[in-house]
C-alpha cells in the first residue's frame, strides 16, 4: 500500500532533550516536506526536500533540522525542543519535483508533540 | 507566492450542495489549484486539482473562471462524513517549491 509513515504518533518530552521524528514514504517520491499545524494557523511548512541531499527552508524553519540521505526517508530533528514547538506535525511527499506545480501531496497520519 | 483566502467556516445540511470559494489574486501562469480535505487528527487528503474551467471527479467539482483569480470547490449532496476542514492550495513554480496552506474552511454538516 502506498503510504507516508510517521513515527511516533504521540510524543511527550521535556525542554532541551533532542528528539527525532521519522518519516518514510514507499512511493519513490522525489519531493518531501514537513508541516506543523497549530490551532487557527493552518498548516505551515517547516522544511522541504526536492531530492536526496537537497533541502530548503519553508516558512517556519527555526529550531528544526532535517536531512535527506535516502530518497524514502526525511527525518525531522529538534536539537533542543522548546514548549513553543508543541504542535501537530505532518510529513508529506509527492513525486514531482522542480518545474512541476501540479503535484499531489500525500500526507502521513501526523505526530502530536508536547514539549514540557 | 500565491496567497489564498477562504472563508473560515461554513455550515450546511445533509443532502445540500456546498460551494467553497478560494481567492488567489496573485496566481502565476503555471500554477495549478489543488484542494485538500482534512479530518481531525489526520493528514490532509487530496480531493481535486485543476488549471482552468471545470474539473469533476467522483468526489467534487472545481470551477475556475477565466481570470483564475479564484476557484470554487463544489461538493454535491454532502453527508455528515463531509464535515472537515478544506484547504485551497496554489502551487508555486519558482523552483523553491515552498507550498503554503492557508487556514482552510471548516465545513460543518448538520443532519
Amino acid at each position: 500500500e502506498a503510504q507516508v509513515t510517521q513515527n511516533p504518533r504521540y510524543l511527550i518530552t521535556v525542554t532541551g532533550k533532542k528528539l527525532t521524528v521519522t518519516c518514510s514514504q514507499n512511493m519513490n517520491h522525489e519531493y518531501m516536506s514537513w508541516y506543523r499545524q497549530d490551532p487557527g494557523l493552518g498548516l505551515r511548512q517547516i522544511y522541504y526536500s526536492m531530492n536526496v541531499e537537497v533541502t530548503d527552508k519553508g516558512d517556519v524553519p527555526e529550531g528544526y533540522k532535517v536531512s535527506r540521505k535516502e530518497k524514502r526517508n526525511f527525518p525531522l530533528i529538534l536539537e533542543s525542543p522548546s514548549p513553543n514547538q508543541t504542535s501537530l506535525y505532518f510529513c508529506a511527499s509527492s513525486w514531482r519535483g522542480r518545474g512541476h506545480t501540479n503535484e499531489k501531496l500525500f500526507f502521513g497520519s501526523g505526530t502530536q508533540l508536547s514539549v514540557l | 507566492l500565491a496567497k489564498t483566502t477562504q472563508p473560515i467556516s461554513m455550515d450546511s445540511y445533509e443532502g445540500q450542495e456546498v460551494n467553497i470559494t478560494c481567492s488567489h489574486n496573485n496566481i502565476a501562469t503555471n500554477d495549478y489549484i489543488t484542494w485538500y480535505q482534512q479530518f481531525p487528527s489526520q493528514g490532509p487528503r487530496f480531493i481535486i486539482q485543476g488549471y482552468k474551467t471545470k474539473v469533476t471527479n467522483e468526489v467534487a467539482s472545481l470551477f475556475i473562471p477565466a481570470d483564475r483569480k479564484s476557484s470554487t470547490l463544489s461538493l454535491p449532496r454532502v453527508s455528515l462524513s463531509d464535515t472537515a476542514v478544506y484547504y485551497c492550495l496554489v502551487g508555486e513554480d519558482t523552483g523553491r517549491r515552498a507550498l503554503t496552506f492557508g487556514s482552510g474552511t471548516r465545513l460543518q454538516v448538520q443532519p
